[in-house]
């Protein structure tokens, strides 16, 4: 099983430019949900979605948008990147989004911002 | 949010046990605690979870304490490669928002050889 695949799993942008990173699982799952991490702390929520057509924002959502067109993928948008925003990215992804299910996390996309 | 308290840092010694405790005073009857783990340059791994009683499965064991305010992870035997951020976390069980995992900074575990 491929499970949670992220694409890429390297970029660098400059500062202003836009780019979307790819989420995408094979386990017909419905929840699915966007985190980064910055250098020694822990993950921190951007963005979530409960099924397609949905989303909802977490914790830090400023600067990113997000979509939910088909259950299989969920792609997170920079619309004007930032130094800020310089940090390795999760997808995660679960059958629901209650507590009674684990999150399966992809590998992540460490992005760099010029 | 529920919030758990976990120490920064421990050591182990390889193919020892090892007893990652978690704090979580504030617990809900509806919050499950799970524990995830992060491997260097790696994502978050799912390593178990529960809601009342103990649990065990090929990775670790967890244990709950009756009154559900604490939890401790068990490593059996603790190997290099369990080196690792170990993350407790507690996940409402009524979904949506309630549903996302707020993750701490998590214990930092060194296994020495």
């Amino acid at each position: 099983n491929a499970g949670v695949t992220q694409t890429p799993k390297f970029q660098v942008l400059k500062t202003g430019q836009s780019m979307t990173l790819q989420c995408a699982q094979d386990m017909n799952h419905e929840y699915m949900s966007w985190y980064r991490q910055d250098p020694g702390m822990g993950l921190r929520l951007i963005h979530y979605s409960v099924g397609a057509g949905i989303t909802d924002q977490g914790e830090v959502p400023n600067g990113y948008n997000v979509s939910r067109s088909t259950t299989e993928d969920f792609p997170l948008r920079l619309l004007s990147a930032a130094p800020s925003q310089t940090s390795v990215y999760f997808c995660a992804s679960s059958t629901t989004g209650t507590g009674l299910e684990k999150l399966f996390f992809g590998s992540g996309t460490q992005l760099s911002v010029l | 949010d529920a919030k758990t308290t976990q120490p920064n840092s421990m050591e182990s010694n390889e193919e020892e046990p090892v007893h990652l405790p978690c704090n979580h005073s504030t617990i809900s009857g509806t919050d499950y605690i799970h524990w995830y783990r992060q491997l260097p340059s790696q994502g978050p791994e799912y390593v178990i979870h529960g809601l009342t009683s103990n649990v065990n499965n090929r990775m670790a064991s967890l244990a709950i304490a009756e009154d559900r305010k604490s939890s401790t992870l068990i490593l059996h035997r603790a190997t290099l490669r369990d080196a690792a951020v170990y993350y407790c976390i507690l996940r409402r069980n009524y979904g949506g928002s309630q549903g996302n995992l707020i993750f701490g900074k998590g214990t930092k575990l060194s296994v020495k050889p």
